[in-house]
């Protein structure tokens, strides 16, 4: 079955330190991905994307992502964290170019520690 | 910048009754969605909505609720007779496109159902 999984449920890290927050896709063919945050009481803001090209893509509030085709994968990064991160995190997948819908990961809560 | 808006924030209702949950989506797109988040789980994906009909729904979008685009703004989800389990926050969506078109989310409404 189409699916987009989060190992890791909440996360915390120090203010500073480095941040990975994982996304696993299971689909035929690449889907389209995203990564969305959740802070509280707001809706969900995209902070980046993925459909093709390079495999590395920068997004908003200095996070990136990589595309790993062979791992099935598109992992959020971002080498400094600072504690207005703390949110909790999507990834998200669409399966084909003709349809809009948004396969969700269950979330990463980030808390960030002084 | 343009954004979703979804109305009201909070609701409480009675199990049975009917509820109606109210979204303007960015006024040039023309793909709309609902999406909803029970308290602890996923996003998940309920309907999309394109050309004044249902493009998709899943298999939870069932009899008892429905969409409907009353005029060239509102986009709006009603449940006709609402249960336990529909408590959950409720969010609205829209894209201009599908594929790799961002979809842009609504702030959400949360529905109490007592």
């Amino acid at each position: 079955a189409q699916s987009v999984t989060q190992p890791d449920i909440h996360i915390t890290v120090s203010e500073g330190a480095s941040l990975e927050l994982r996304c696993n896709y299971s689909y035929g063919a690449t889907p389209y991905l995203f990564w969305y945050v959740q802070s509280p009481g707001q809706g969900l803001q995209l902070l980046l994307k993925y459909f093709s090209g390079d495999t590395l893509v920068q997004g908003i509030k200095g996070f990136e992502a990589e595309f790993k085709r062979s791992q099935s994968s598109f992992n959020l990064r971002k080498p400094s964290v600072h504690w207005s991160d703390a949110a909790e995190y999507f990834c998200a997948a669409r399966p084909s170019s003709n349809t809009g819908k948004l396969i969700f990961g269950q979330g990463t809560t980030l808390q960030v520690k002084p | 910048e343009p954004e979703v808006t979804q109305t009201p924030s909070h609701q409480v209702t009675q199990m049975g009754q009917e509820v109606i949950l109210r979204c303007v989506p960015i006024s040039n797109h023309l793909y709309f969605y609902w999406y909803r988040q029970i308290l602890g789980q996923k996003v998940e994906f309920l309907v999309s909505f394109y050309n004044n009909e249902i493009s998709e729904k899943s298999e939870i979008f069932d009899d008892q609720f429905s969409v409907e685009r009353p005029d060239g703004s509102n986009f709006t989800l009603k449940i006709r007779s609402t249960k336990l389990e529909d408590s959950a926050m409720y969010f609205c969506a829209s894209s201009a496109r599908t594929g790799p078109d961002e979809a842009f989310f609504g702030q959400g409404t949360r529905l109490t159902v007592v």
